[in-house]
C-alpha cells in the first residue's frame, strides 16, 4: 500500500509570493494534519482536517489556510510568504479521530525555501 | 498547554550496544498517548513506538522499548543492539485522547540526534 504522498518535494519562492502544497493520505484514511518543521526543531502543528472539516488549528497567522477534498487529499496554502516560512512542511494522515484510529503516519514532506 | 522536553540534543552509541533516549512531558490530563518518531536524513517521519497512558505495561517493538513512568511524566526510549540504520533524529511526541477541537495535534519535543559508531 502506498504511504502518504506529498508534492512537490522541493520548492523555492520569493518573499510575498503564494504557495500551495499537496498531500494524499494513505488509502482509507480520512484525517489529514499539517505540520511545519523549521530546521533544528520539532514539528509544529498547523491544521487538522477530518471529513473535509477543520478540526484544529495551531498558532499560525491567517496567511496559512488549508482544505480537504472529497477524496480526502488536502492542500496547504501560504500567502504573502516571509523568510521565516522556510521550513519542511509535513503532512500526516490517520484513519479517523476516534480512539485507536488516530495514529498519524507522515509523508516525506515538502521543503520550502523562501528567498 | 502540554509541553514535551528532550534534554539530550545529541547521543552516540557503538554499534550493537544499547542506548536510552530521554523524554519528559507536562500535562494535566490523565489519558493520553505518547509516541517516539524517527526522522532519518531522508526526512520521512517514521513511527517507532506508541504508548497509551492508561496501560501500565511498557510498549515494545522488536529492539525498541519504552520506560513509561506516568507519575514522573517520563517516557524514555531504549534501543537495544543498535544498528547503523538506527542513526536519525528521534522525536518524542504527546497527543491528547480528547475528541475536541485542536486536541488531536501531536506536540513534539526538540529531538535527539542519534549517531551510531561502527
Amino acid at each position: 500500500d502506498a504511504g502518504v504522498t506529498q508534492s512537490p518535494t522541493h520548492l523555492i519562492k520569493t518573499r510575498g509570493q503564494q504557495v500551495t502544497l499537496r498531500c494524499s493520505p494513505i488509502s482509507g484514511h480520512k484525517s489529514v494534519s499539517w505540520y511545519q518543521q523549521v530546521l533544528g526543531q520539532g514539528p509544529q502543528f498547523i491544521f487538522q482536517y477530518y471529513e473535509k472539516e477543520e478540526r484544529g488549528r495551531g498558532n499560525f497567522p491567517d496567511r496559512f489556510s488549508a482544505r480537504q477534498f472529497p477524496n480526502y487529499s488536502s492542500e496547504l496554502n501560504v500567502n504573502a510568504l516571509l523568510l521565516g516560512d522556510s521550513a519542511l512542511y509535513l503532512c500526516a494522515s490517520s484513519l479517523a479521530v476516534v480512539r485507536d484510529q488516530e495514529t498519524q503516519y507522515f509523508g516525506p514532506g515538502t521543503r520550502l525555501l523562501v528567498l | 498547554a502540554q509541553t514535551v522536553t528532550q534534554s539530550q540534543p545529541e547521543m552516540s552509541v557503538q554499534e550493537a550496544e544499547t542506548v536510552t533516549l530521554s523524554c519528559t512531558y507536562d500535562t494535566s490530563e490523565s489519558d493520553y498517548y505518547l509516541f517516539w518518531y524517527k526522522q532519518p536524513p531522508s526526512r520521512q517521519m517514521i513511527l517507532v513506538i506508541r504508548q497509551e497512558a492508561y496501560k501500565q505495561q511498557n510498549a515494545t517493538e522488536n529492539r525498541f522499548s519504552v520506560n513509561f513512568q506516568k507519575a514522573a511524566k517520563s517516557f524514555s526510549l531504549k534501543i537495544s543492539d543498535s544498528q547503523l540504520g538506527d542513526a536519525a533524529m528521534y522525536f518524542c511526541a504527546y497527543r491528547s485522547t480528547y475528541i475536541i477541537q485542536g486536541a488531536q495535534k501531536l506536540v513534539f519535543g526538540q529531538g535527539t540526534r542519534l549517531t551510531i559508531n561502527p
